[in-house]
């Protein structure tokens, strides 16, 4: 099946620092999503991108869909101790039989110390 | 706001029982999803259903079967749990396809199978 790679598995920063994570395929992906996910609950949207080229922001959250389809990244600015999760990037090929399967990145784990 | 409920946050089962693993949504989506979630290998999706009664296998389907009699419930069966299978298992609906609408995740139910 399609593979995700997302990198760096993990990082560990200081608070207000900025931070930079990328997801890379060997697929063309239609969308590009990223979740977060804290502590003990499930995954939560942050930031979904439909065009390649698409630079799109959400507070400190800035994320772009890759001119070549492949590639999507995600930039947090100047961090703060809430921002400590599991980061997982997901793609979408709306194409063939996967009826919207999402394909899930391995997940980037931030360490945010105050 | 939409909420995915599952019925354990935490199960200890044996090897070679049988294991139901619920989860309802109240938000009448037509899409539900089963995840497992692994560290390093991200979330890995075992089955899906577009509507009720209706199933599709996912990445990793073996050793699982899914029920979906009412639109609102999907539930997730292991039919003889074995210790490969301790993981996070993570619940989802989304009112259309899994990129062009967001995925809703439960909080997840960790099972230790020993």
């Amino acid at each position: 099946g399609q593979q995700l790679n997302q990198s760096p598995q993990s990082m560990f920063i200081q608070e207000g620092e900025d931070v930079s994570m990328n997801c890379t395929s060997s697929s063309i992906f239609n969308t590009w999503l990223w979740y977060k996910q804290d502590p003990g609950e499930g995954p939560v949207l942050l930031i979904a991108l439909y065009k390649a080229g698409e630079l799109t922001s959400n507070g400190r959250l800035t994320a772009q869909f890759g001119i070549t389809r492949k590639d999507s990244f995600l930039n947090i600015s100047a961090s703060i101790p809430s921002d400590v999760g599991i980061y997982f990037c997901a793609g979408l090929n709306a194409g063939g039989t996967s009826y919207g399967k999402l394909t899930f990145g391995q997940g980037t784990i931030l360490t945010v110390h105050p | 706001d939409v909420k995915v409920t599952q019925s354990s946050r935490y199960l200890v089962k044996r090897t070679g029982e049988k294991v139901f693993l619920e989860c309802v949504q109240d938000m009448d989506h037509e899409n539900m999803f089963w995840y497992r979630q692994d560290p390093g290998l991200g979330l890995r999706l075992i089955y899906f259903s577009y509507d009720v009664k209706m199933k599709e296998k996912g990445d990793i389907p073996e050793g699982y079967s899914v029920s979906r009699e009412k639109k609102e419930r999907f539930s997730l069966i292991l039919e003889s749990a074995s210790t490969n299978q301790t993981s996070m298992y993570l619940c989802a609906s989304s009112l259309g396809p899994g990129g062009s609408s967001p995925l809703h995740f439960g909080n997840g139910t960790r099972l230790t199978v020993t």
